[in-house]
């Protein structure tokens, strides 16, 4: 069965400079969260959507920005890139809002960014 | 905003014996999820526990739910050296709160074979 594909699964960046995540959420999942994971540290949510549009808003810095495009598939821009962005960004999909039921998340491999 | 704190942070135990993890949260909630995290890997879901709910059960996994002490307990029987792992609680806050589940600290499983 398909998975919660995202890319890349590393990337290493200088400081100052801007990452762009990618996710594609399993078939028919019409919503797409996106997460943060420090070194030892639980996830932290940063941002939703549903249905191409923002759902609801986390812990995302102002630095970062992040879409879902027509095909559902989601973007996360960081720019301005900081020592402390050095995580595991992880994206989960759901068929619909998590808000109006009881949904599982399915989540991606993550994508792991080193900043320099 | 609404935190799972699990406990303990970690547990080592030998192959063959249970794993009781604990989760504590502190808004109301219209569920409760456990996840499963191998080393640098993604979040699996595991089981969902409802706010109606007691206990559930799953293969080798309990879960327990006491709304009135905001705690959740995840049992792992029989434990297997695969199950290494962590583990988190996750929650969504009833009264249409973030769309995100909020996850808690973890706890890190070791299986000793």
């Amino acid at each position: 069965a398909a998975g919660v594909i995202q890319s890349p699964r590393h990337l290493i960046k200088e400081k100052r400079e801007t990452a762009t995540l990618k996710c594609y959420p399993i078939p028919r999942h019409d919503t797409v969260y996106w997460y943060q994971q420090g070194p030892g540290q639980d996830p932290q949510f940063l941002i939703s959507f549903y249905e191409k549009m923002q759902s609801d808003k986390g812990s995302i810095p102002d630095r970062f920005s992040a879409q879902q495009f027509s095909d559902y598939h989601s973007e996360l821009n960081m720019s301005s890139l900081e020592l402390g962005d050095s995580a595991l960004y992880f994206c989960a999909s759901s068929a619909g809002a998590a808000r109006l039921g009881a949904n599982v998340l399915t989540f991606g491999a993550g994508s792991r960014l080193t900043v320099l | 905003s609404q935190q799972g704190e699990e406990d303990p942070q970690a547990l080592s135990i030998q192959e063959g014996e249970n794993a009781t993890m604990n989760c504590s949260y502190k808004t109301s909630i219209n569920n409760l999820q456990w996840y499963r995290q191998n080393s640098g890997r993604g979040l699996v879901h595991l089981i969902l526990i409802r706010s109606n709910e007691r206990e559930k059960h799953s293969g080798r996994l309990r879960v327990t739910l006491d709304t009135s002490k905001k705690s959740s307990s995840l049992l792992i029987t029989a434990s297997r050296a695969a199950d290494t792992a962590s583990y988190f609680c996750a929650t969504y806050n009833s009264g249409g709160g973030a769309d995100g589940l909020t996850f808690g600290k973890g706890t890190h499983l070791i299986i000793q074979p």
